[in-house]
């Protein structure tokens, strides 16, 4: 079936460098992506978003990419900071109000 | 800032018996989910729930699972009969405004409830 997935489960960065987590996602009709961060213990927390028709949204020290010729979207995140070491999801949307998730990526920061 | 609320926040039960999971959602929120994350995997889709009906189901959600809003404020997921591999986090969410209209930022989960099953 039709499925979201993730490239590296885990990522390892130093305090200050930047970050790129990757998906690659196989529905063509998806037409809406999202990226949530998860702490532990608690439930994903909405990051950024970007529709098909933009191939690049920005946020506060975060940047989706999206490629659609690819299938593929990326989250990056600039700076990166202790606070930022959680695993990270991207999902997408093609209808109604389903989330498809990808694995999910472990991004761990360095002191 | 507004949070949905999960209880109980970690369920042990034996295979078998029914369990009923617990979720506050915003207050003015109209759609309601449920999304289940089997230990180490990613985070699946249930049911949504709107006008106080079913809007859209997985086909995880079969007959063993069933969800209500008994009042004003309660939203439940019942699990009957449970298996060994019902055994999860699961998470209630809620928005007020659909995610296709409004974007999935208006989406907010709970912390999670964990079942396991014996």
């Amino acid at each position: 079936g039709e499925s979201v997935g993730l490239h590296l489960p885990t990522l390892s960065v130093q305090e200050g460098d930047n970050s790129i987590i990757n998906c690659a996602y196989s529905n063509s009709a998806s037409d809406y992506f999202i990226w949530y961060k998860q702490e532990s213990g608690k439930g994903p927390q909405f990051i950024i978003d970007i529709r098909s028709n933009m191939d690049k949204r920005q946020g506060q020290r975060v940047t989706v990419l999206l490629n659609k010729t690819v299938k593929h979207l990326s989250l990056q995140i600039a700076a990166t900071q202790p606070g930022d070491s959680a695993v990270y999801f991207c999902a997408e949307n093609d209808a109604g109000n389903m989330l498809t998730f990808g694995g999910g990526t472990r991004l761990m920061v360095k002191p | 800032e507004p949070e949905v609320t999960q209880t109980p926040s970690h369920q042990v039960t034996q295979m078998g018996q029914e369990v009923i999971l617990r979720c506050v959602p915003i207050s003015n929120h109209l759609y309601f989910y449920w999304y289940r994350q089997i230990l180490g995997q990613k985070v699946e889709f249930l049911v949504s729930f709107y006008n106080n009906e079913i809007s859209e189901k997985s086909e995880i959600f079969d007959d063993q699972f069933s969800v209500e809003r008994p009042d004003g404020s309660n939203f439940t997921l019942k699990i009957r009969s449970t298996k060994l591999e019902d055994s999860a986090m699961y998470f209630c969410a809620s928005s007020g405004a659909s995610i296709q209209s409004s974007g999935a930022n208006v989406l907010t989960f709970g912390a999670g409830s964990r079942l396991t099953v014996l």
